[in-house]
């Protein structure tokens, strides 16, 4: 099976500009789960989708959103950037969503740059 | 989900056993224990995860004191491969995936 795949890999914006991610999880896999990973805040749970609604959320302004397709796939968008926003973005997915069942699988992740 | 304390850095000589520590002493009782790893900019690797066993597998094994409040990942031999920051964290069993990541300890495995 093919692992959990992000595009674009790399990306370079300037501030104020707004940015759409992609994520496509393993095939069957519903749980789809987005993480910001900074050096100086490590890694932070953005979001969690499950069957096109978005479960779980974690603490960040509503410039950050996401959205799923039927075929489970994600967006992730983040609008009006900041400098702040530069940041490696992960995805991962599991099939249902229940820790402790399973395991999520991360993809290689986006390397957002602002500027 | 519960917060975790793990040191910032080991070392560990290659062929050696590498023993990482987590402290977790707020776990309730239906929150796993799960460890991953991350080797320089790829995404998280999941290692093995548990809710009050020991377990085993073809990466490590993971120890579980008996109040499970702390754990220990152990990487039996490691070598040079196995350098990179390794991520101890707990999840309830049910709500879906909402993970929160510590700070890790980075693991150097010296030659």
């Amino acid at each position: 099976k093919a692992g959990v795949t992000q595009t674009p890999r790399y990306l370079i914006k300037t501030r104020g500009q707004q940015v759409t991610l992609s994520c496509s999880p393993i095939s069957g896999h519903r749980s789809v789960s987005w993480y910001q990973q900074t050096p100086g805040q490590g890694l932070q749970f953005l979001f969690e989708y499950f069957s096109e609604t978005q479960r779980n959320k974690g603490n960040f302004p509503g410039r950050f959103s996401g959205r799923q397709f039927s075929n489970s796939r994600s967006e992730m968008n983040v609008s009006t950037l900041e400098l702040g926003d530069s940041a490696l973005y992960l995805c991962a997915s599991s099939l249902w969503g229940h820790p402790g069942q399973e395991t999520q699988y991360f993809g290689p992740g986006t390397r957002l740059l602002v500027l | 989900d519960a917060k975790t304390t793990q040191p910032t850095s080991m070392d560990c000589a290659e062929g050696r056993a590498a023993n990482l520590p987590c402290n977790h002493s707020t776990i309730s009782g239906n929150e796993y224990v799960y460890w991953y790893r991350q080797i320089h900019s790829q995404g998280p690797q999941y290692i093995i995860h548990g809710l009050k066993n020991n377990e085993t597998n073809e990466m490590a094994s993971l120890i579980i004191t008996e109040d499970r409040k702390s754990s220990t990942l152990i990487l039996p031999h490691a070598t040079l491969r196995d350098t990179a920051v390794y991520y101890c964290i707990v999840r309830v069993v049910t709500g879906g995936f909402k993970t929160i990541f510590g700070a890790g300890t980075r693991l150097f495995v010296k030659a």
